[in-house]
């Protein structure tokens, strides 16, 4: 594997279930991001990881549960969400969270997910 | 209010041609800049990357910047179809170089 991996890649899930995003980077980076494209809309960063430390939340409901283990691993954990939560989920990473070139940032392929 | 600002396009322009991509933004303690090129039903991908007032080139894409009129542009000489995606403009937020502001994106076709 290379670069940044999301699964799953497609997500339909009931107002009521649990699941879990999953990313992951092959790049030694130690910063990464949840970010959510939705249509019509810019892409919003949510969360941000900087070596297994979350430095920032862009007031993002409860709802969504980051968790970064490792700088290697970030998931998004969702519970009970709204069916204006469907979107595109991107994860991206950058070497750091600290100044250019380092904050460059490499997205993965994303989840697309649909709240019914 | 953080924002980014970029003509949404569609711009569409011949094979061959300069495509010409503007942006601009109101934060003016901005530090970074990036353009991404975001394919339909893909993710994006980092395309340039500027940091510093005047042109940067990297084959046929150039960036612009100009830090006191708080505008980016990026220019594609010899446009192909291959060009023809959505290409988004971030900028970093005041607080943090690790926080991108994105605009909605600009529309490129690129006719053969």
């Amino acid at each position: 594997e290379t670069g940044v991996t999301q699964t799953p890649r497609h997500l339909v899930m009931g107002m009521t279930n649990k699941k879990s995003l999953k990313c992951e980077q092959h790049l030694g980076h130690n910063a990464m991001y949840w970010y959510k494209q939705s249509a019509k809309k810019p892409l919003e960063l949510m969360f941000v990881y900087n070596f297994k430390e979350q430095t920032e939340n862009n007031s993002v409901p409860s709802r969504f549960s980051p968790e970064c283990p490792n700088s290697s691993h970030l998931f998004l954990h969702l519970h009970t969400l709204q069916p204006e939560d469907s979107a595109l989920y991107l994860c991206a990473s950058s070497l750091t969270a600290g100044g250019p070139p380092d904050n460059e940032q490499f997205f993965g392929p994303g989840t697309r997910l649909t709240v019914l | 209010q953080k924002e980014v600002e970029q003509n949404s396009g569609p711009l569409s322009v011949p094979e061959g041609a300069i495509a010409s991509l503007n942006c601009t933004y109101s934060d003016r303690v901005s530090q970074s800049f990036f353009w991404y090129r975001q394919y339909s039903g893909k993710s994006p991908e980092l395309i340039m990357s500027i940091y510093s007032n005047g042109d940067k080139e990297d084959g046929r894409f150039t960036a612009q910047l100009n830090k006191a009129s708080q505008y980016v542009s990026l220019l594609i000489r010899d446009s192909q179809p291959s060009d023809s995606a959505t290409y988004l403009c971030a900028v970093t937020a005041q607080g943090g170089s690790e926080k991108l502001v994105f605009g909605k994106g600009t529309k490129l076709t690129v006719n053969p």
